[in-house]
């Protein structure tokens, strides 16, 4: 199986502040890597596709990069409906899996 | 505009089998797969499975107690979890698979498994 492994685990930054989340992949996963955020009591909600690729309605704040093992999920500046927990997932090969989850919390 | 709702007892006793359904609206459930995902209270998700039409693939961690069904005529489709313990409480999601990706999910249900 796939491990998926987030860093860190939890973050505490301001509003403005630029943050980086870090996902490694136990393997090379080419760019099948997709990034989620949750939010207290609510489903996951997809952020980022395949790596880098923005889903439909989400701020252009949000971006990611990387591939083959190491990603990132970046965010330029930080707004108040971004503290949230924020997912990777792998889909190169089954069983599918994701990270462990990095809460961002308000400073 | 795709939408999930997850349906089903949200009480099970130990033992018995945890039985969900999804109802899909927006969209022909035979176009695309489906998967359950689950995720216990205050920890990480769980990808338990997928189908297309009645084609499924299983986490191996679950796989000898779970089995996944589509029922066309209703655009829904179904998880049942035999023999379940404890540990199988948690929030179950059921989520479109769009090309690699879960999106959109449906807004979740919480089963607890208690005598």
């Amino acid at each position: 199986d796939i491990q998926m492994t987030q860093s860190p685990s939890s973050l505490s930054a301001s509003v403005g502040d630029r943050v980086t989340i870090t996902c490694r992949a136990s393997q090379s996963i080419n760019t099948y890597l997709h990034w989620y955020q949750q939010k207290p009591g609510k489903a996951p909600d997809l952020l980022i596709y395949a790596a880098s690729n923005l889903q439909r309605g989400v701020p252009s704040r949000f971006s990611g990069s990387g591939s083959e093992t190491d990603f990132t999920l970046t965010i330029s500046s930080l707004q108040p409906e971004d503290f949230a927990t924020y997912y990777c997932q792998q889909s190169y090969r089954t069983p599918h899996s994701f990270g462990q989850g990095t809460k961002l919390e308000i400073k | 505009q795709v939408q999930l709702q997850e349906s089903g007892p949200g009480l099970v006793k130990p033992s018995e089998t945890l039985s969900l359904t999804c109802s899909v609206s927006g969209v022909s459930i035979s176009t695309y797969y489906w998967a359950w995902i689950r995720q216990p209270a205050g920890k990480g998700l769980e990808w338990i499975g997928q189908i297309f039409n009645n084609a499924t693939n299983y986490n191996p961690s679950l796989k000898s107690r779970v089995s996944m069904s589509v029922d066309t005529s209703k655009n829904q489709f179904s998880l049942k979890v035999r023999s379940v313990t404890a540990a199988d409480t948690a929030v179950y999601y059921c989520a479109r698979v769009d090309y690699f990706w879960f999106d959109p999910w449906g807004q979740g249900m919480l089963v607890i498994v208690s005598s």
